[in-house]
């Protein structure tokens, strides 16, 4: 596609339930990351993808988090037990691959807004 | 931890230059300074970024000091659409596990009024 799209755009769900958020990154885009941000805050790393592996799950908050990629493409971010403070807007964005002596830029998505009730 | 530190505000009136100011003290020889934006309700968008030489795109200018330990990102005729949060970060080069982790501080809230 033309852009990083995720879905969906808008989510509402119980405290406890489990939610699946979806990232579909720019086609070539090896590197796929997932941020959130809660309201009137800034950006909080979650995780990184490197084609299917991830390098760094050091921002994931509990072990209700997870994240998939399959096949270096969509990704899949998991919250299990939904708790109110999970509120936020989730953002995904992609790139390409890391080089020695180059650099680029991330494209984010518009993101998919969580509410837990 | 985020490693720049910017201003929490700033005003500019339409159609003036816009100056961003970021610190960026303890950057290595081996990170790019790269400037986003956020506008209300959208996810973050590039701007621009730079290792050391000052840089210019169709949307902003990035001047770096020698020393590379502060930056100041240029919007030069500033429109009521670059309202938005700017964001300054650093990013290693290359290939570490780190390269990933974009840090995102709280950024500096720019206003353009009429």
């Amino acid at each position: 596609g033309a852009g990083v799209s995720q879905s969906p755009s808008n989510k509402v769900t119980e405290k406890g339930k489990d939610v699946e958020l979806r990232c579909d990154p720019i086609s070539g885009h090896t590197a796929l990351y997932w941020y959130r941000q809660s309201l009137g805050q800034g950006l909080e790393f979650l995780i990184y993808f490197q084609g299917n592996s991830a390098p760094d799950k050091s921002g994931l908050p509990s072990d209700r988090f997870s994240a998939e990629r399959t096949g270096g493409s969509v990704s899949t971010l998991t919250i299990q037990r939904t708790q109110q403070e999970d509120s936020a807007v989730y953002l995904c964005a992609s790139s390409l691959a890391p080089r020695t002596g180059m650099n680029t830029e991330a494209f984010f998505g518009q993101g998919t807004r969580l509410t837990v009730v | 931890d985020a490693k720049t530190t910017q201003p929490p505000s700033m005003d500019c009136a339409e159609g003036r230059a816009a100056n961003l100011p970021c610190n960026h003290s303890t950057i290595s020889g081996n990170e790019y300074v790269y400037w986003y934006r956020q506008i209300h309700s959208q996810g973050p968008q590039y701007i621009i970024h730079g290792l050391k030489n000052n840089e210019t795109n169709e949307m902003a200018s990035l001047i770096i000091t020698e020393d590379r330990k502060s930056s100041t990102l240029i919007l030069p005729h500033a429109t009521l659409r670059d309202t938005a949060v700017y964001y300054c970060i650093v990013r290693p080069r290359g290939t570490t596990d780190s390269w990933g982790k974009l840090q995102f501080g709280a950024g500096t809230q720019v206003v353009v009024t009429p």
